[in-house]
């Protein structure tokens, strides 16, 4: 099945610092999304994007189809983004399978 | 609205009792999961229903028993579960699982199950 890695596992960071977070996948994809789950366990979608660049405020997100991975920018970070950082594919091997990688885990600290 | 709404948001049970989980989602959506997170682990999927059939079972053992009453309704049937079943529950749903860009799926806040 496909192999979906990120990196860095964990990452502490101070209250305005940028970070990137990757994600590597081992296969062509249908659907690639990322998600944060907060410290409660809710898990909130960031980006849908199995290709391209988008924003959303100081979150951005890109993914290269052709090489197999994607980005998620973090810029100017808050406390509250803290949490657990998911990227999840769906590689059409079964209807709306998704498949998460291991997590990044983020702490800001303030 | 994107709001999955599943409930209890906490629940303890015994070995030998019987629960439900409950999910609910009024965007329309067609197709409804279940996925099990045990602590510092990603999400795994259980199940998937597809227009209120049910299309994946990812080899869950019997005693968890899902059902969809309707396509805005998902449950979860808890039978004589073991300790290590302990997670959090999530429940999601997309809008149609058969056209690609309208798989997105979203969310609830969860259940977490102890199991005593």
């Amino acid at each position: 099945g496909i192999q979906v890695e990120q990196s860095p596992p964990d990452l502490i960071l101070q209250e305005g610092a940028n970070s990137t977070l990757r994600c590597n996948f081992s296969d062509s994809v249908n659907n690639l999304q990322w998600f944060h789950q907060n410290p409660w366990g809710q898990l909130i979608n960031l980006f849908y994007i199995p290709s391209g660049t988008k924003q959303n405020g100081r979150l951005s997100a890109t993914t290269v189809a052709t090489e197999r991975y994607s980005l998620l920018y973090i810029s100017s970070s808050q406390t509250t983004d803290s949490g657990v950082y998911f990227c999840a594919v769906d590689y059409g091997g079964s209807q709306g399978n998704l498949i998460f990688g291991k997590g990044t885990k983020l702490s800001v600290k303030p | 609205d994107t709001e999955v709404t599943q409930t209890p948001k906490h629940l303890v049970m015994g070995m030998t009792n019987k629960k439900s989980l409950k999910c609910e989602q009024h965007m329309g959506h067609r197709a409804m999961y279940w996925y099990k997170q045990k602590a510092k682990k990603p999400p795994e999927l259980m199940f998937v229903y597809s227009y209120e059939k049910l299309s994946i079972n990812e080899s869950v053992p019997s005693r968890f028993s899902p059902e969809c009453p309707n396509s805005s309704l998902l449950n979860l049937h808890l039978h004589a579960l073991q300790p290590e079943d302990s997670a959090l529950y999530l429940c999601a749903s997309s809008q149609d699982p058969t056209v690609i860009a309208k798989n997105i799926q979203y969310f609830g806040a969860g259940t977490r199950l102890s199991v005593l």
